[in-house]
């Protein structure tokens, strides 16, 4: 079965600067997809970035971006230019490709973001 | 364009009685998932359906717990003679297609409560 790590419960960064959330993954499938949800304190669940494994190049979307290591099974988030609205729960999940489609998430991280 | 619906948002019941959870997926979604996240943990995978069957139900609990998506209306989630150990936030997710480049949209959620 898939598992998804994420060893940082907590991360803080201040406004404007960049941080980097981990993420590593455990699976022996060679095709799969990835993604980070961002949880806000309203609860919603939003999609902020998804990679494809197949893809060598990593996901970008806007201010946020990944660092996708297949081989190392690895999968950061950096967010750049930290604004006060991305404090929230950030979760990385994994979905396999075909079969049951669904999602397994890591514990997750709390980022906050200091003025 | 309506996004994932669920209701109601929040829900108290006595240890015992029913619960039932409902999640109206996008339009045009035919795939239902259920997930459950416990304080301070992430989304943990229930069950996966389309419309009238039940495609993966490893993550269901094998007493209590069932899951339907009937032809017409929204998915229903029941859990039976609730305990204090249901308390927790039950998302649903939706998506077009069961192919994993597609991602899933969630509702914001069911916190429930056991008194």
């Amino acid at each position: 079965a898939q598992t998804v790590t994420q060893s940082q419960p907590e991360m803080s960064v201040q406004e404007a600067e960049t941080v980097t959330l981990s993420c590593t993954y455990d699976t022996s499938e060679s095709d799969y997809y990835l993604f980070w949800y961002k949880q806000p304190p309203s609860r919603q669940m939003i999609l902020v970035i998804r990679q494809e494994a197949y893809k060598q190049q990593n996901a970008t979307e806007n201010r946020f971006s990944v660092n996708f290591q297949k081989a190392a099974k690895s999968f950061s988030l950096k967010i750049s230019d930290s604004q006060l609205g991305d404090a929230a729960m950030y979760f990385c999940a994994y979905r396999s490709r075909g079969g049951s489609e669904k999602l397994v998430f890591g514990k997750g991280t709390k980022l906050t973001v200091n003025p | 364009n309506a996004g994932v619906m669920q209701n109601p948002r929040h829900l108290v019941r006595r240890r015992g009685q029913e619960a039932r959870l409902r999640c109206s997926p996008m339009k045009g979604h035919s795939h239902v998932y259920w997930y459950r996240q416990l304080p301070e943990e992430g989304l943990k995978f229930m069950v996966y359906l389309q419309k009238e069957n039940i495609i993966d139900e490893s993550g269901m609990p094998k007493e209590r717990f069932s899951a339907e998506f009937p032809k017409e209306g929204p998915s229903i989630l029941r859990i039976q003679q609730v305990v204090r150990g249901d308390s927790a936030a039950y998302f649903c997710a939706s998506s077009p297609q069961g192919f994993g480049n597609q991602p899933q949209h969630f509702g914001d959620g069911t916190r429930l409560s056991i008194l």
